[in-house]
């Protein structure tokens, strides 16, 4: 069974820059989430999807970040513009449902220049 | 809010044993999960507590005691490959989402 597919792995931009990430989670989980993880931190969830809802964005900085979740399968993160601060390993993670483990993609490491 | 602490460093020899301690503060406790960590890599799922007790799965044990807000996962016959960070995860009821602690890095030595 194939894992949760990330795309980039690796990004690097200038600063004011738009980026976007992909995530394909595992084939029948309903729940998808995005972390942010900075270096020698634990992930820090950004938004969390049931199927195509958004039902936990609390914490998304919602003046550059968006997120979308069509059709409940694959999703992208897009951040407009990027700022230094943004540079971090962004995570996707799925799970059969909320109550389920999550399984995590390999991440895209973004440097912001 | 919750509030997550574990060890930021650790070390130990290859063939030993090692526990890594995680102690929390939430409301509404809904389980602890740790993930083991690779140094670029994602984070996979070791072991889920939700009942106070021992977890047992191969070399890997995990314990928790809610009325302590601790948990430990412990490590048998270490080997190599068993360098990386382990991170501790809290849930919380109506939250349902993870709070990471930091992770405690763990190396292990010939």
């Amino acid at each position: 069974e194939a894992g949760v597919v990330q795309s980039p792995r690796y990004k690097i931009i200038e600063k004011k820059q738009p980026v976007a990430f992909w995530c394909n989670p595992i084939s029948g989980h309903n729940t998808l989430y995005w972390y942010r993880q900075n270096l020698g931190q634990g992930p820090e969830l950004l938004i969390r999807y049931e199927n195509e809802e958004a039902v936990d964005d609390s914490q998304l900085p919602k003046d550059r970040f968006s997120a979308e979740r069509l059709k409940g399968v694959d999703s992208t993160l897009k951040i407009q513009p990027a700022e230094l601060g943004d540079s971090a390993v962004y995570l996707c993670a799925s799970s059969l449902t909320v109550d389920n483990e999550q399984f995590f993609g390999p991440g895209t490491r973004l440097t912001v220049l | 809010g919750q509030n997550i602490d574990q060890p930021t460093e650790m070390t130990a020899t290859e063939g030993a044993i090692v526990q890594i301690n995680c102690t929390y503060q939430t409301s509404g406790f809904n389980g602890l999960f740790w993930y083991q960590q690779h140094a670029g890599e994602a984070p996979t799922f070791l072991s889920y507590n939700v009942l106070d007790g021992l977890e047992e799965k191969g070399r890997f044990s995990s314990f928790l005691s809610r009325s302590k807000g601790y948990s430990y996962l412990l490590l048998k016959e270490l080997q190599m490959k068993d360098s990386a960070s382990y991170l501790c995860a809290v849930r919380a009821i109506g939250f349902q989402k993870l709070v990471f602690g930091t992770g405690t890095r763990l190396l292990v030595s010939p």
